[in-house]
């Protein structure tokens, strides 16, 4: 069974600081990775995608890696502001007909001016 | 463009009623619609794998006879929670599938928040 595990489950720092989350999965047969960002009590919104071929996607100061041999993703934000503060989510895209996405733990990030 | 709907966006209902949660792609056609819940400060969990015209696919530990997914339409699915207990409380977000070159992307709805009294 796919697990995704992100660390830190929360995340407190002040604005400006740069910082990277982490996302770890078990099963290395994926079909792509993707990022999210949930505000409390909202549906999701998509970040970035990274598909299995690729090694990082990149959008304004958002940059998402990914390394399936170590079943590993990390996303990287760059200059934090109030306003990123959500959770983040990952989710793997799983190789089959369907392309269920598994979730992530997610991490509670919390940007204080 | 590609926005998912979701209604209603909040629901109370007493105990032992049935829900209706709509799930609407009001920009383009979605041959697949996933329907996720997700409890309190917990990750989602995809409860099944809804393709229009055709039964949807449960996750394992889904009760099917439950949780009644309709997809009748490329661009409609409603997910029923029939006898509703307090321990179905929580937030049940639906997501839609573009076919073709985008077939990669859900776009995500904004959630419908049930709580059963």
């Amino acid at each position: 069974k796919q697990e995704v595990t992100q660390i830190p489950a929360a995340l407190s720092v002040p604005e400006g600081e740069n910082l990277v989350l982490n996302c770890s999965f078990t099963d290395s047969a994926i079909y792509n990775l993707q990022w999210f960002r949930q505000d409390p009590g909202k549906g999701l919104t998509s970040l970035l995608l990274i598909q299995s071929s690729q090694r990082e996607q990149t959008s304004g100061r958002l940059n998402a890696s990914l390394d399936k041999s170590s079943g590993r993703s990390t996303l990287y934000i760059a200059a934090s502001q109030p306003g990123d503060s959500a959770t983040y989510l990952c989710a793997h895209c799983m190789n089959t007909g369907f392309q269920k996405l598994v979730f992530g733990t997610g991490t509670r990030l919390l940007v204080s001016p | 463009g590609a926005v998912v709907s979701q209604h209603p966006s909040w629901v109370i209902c007493k105990s032992g009623t049935s829900v209706k949660i709509e799930c609407r792609s009001l920009d383009f056609q979605a041959t697949t619609m996933f329907w996720y819940r997700q409890f309190p400060k917990q990750s989602l969990m995809l409860m099944a794998t809804s393709n229009e015209g055709s039964k949807a696919t449960y996750e394992q530990g889904v009760e099917k006879d439950k949780f009644l997914i309709n997809h009748a339409s490329l661009t409609l699915s409603t997910l029923t929670v029939t006898s509703a207990h307090p321990e179905d409380s929580s937030f049940y977000i639906c997501s839609a599938r573009v076919g073709g070159v985008k077939a990669d992307t859900q776009y995500f709805g904004p959630g419908t928040r049930l709580t059963v009294l």
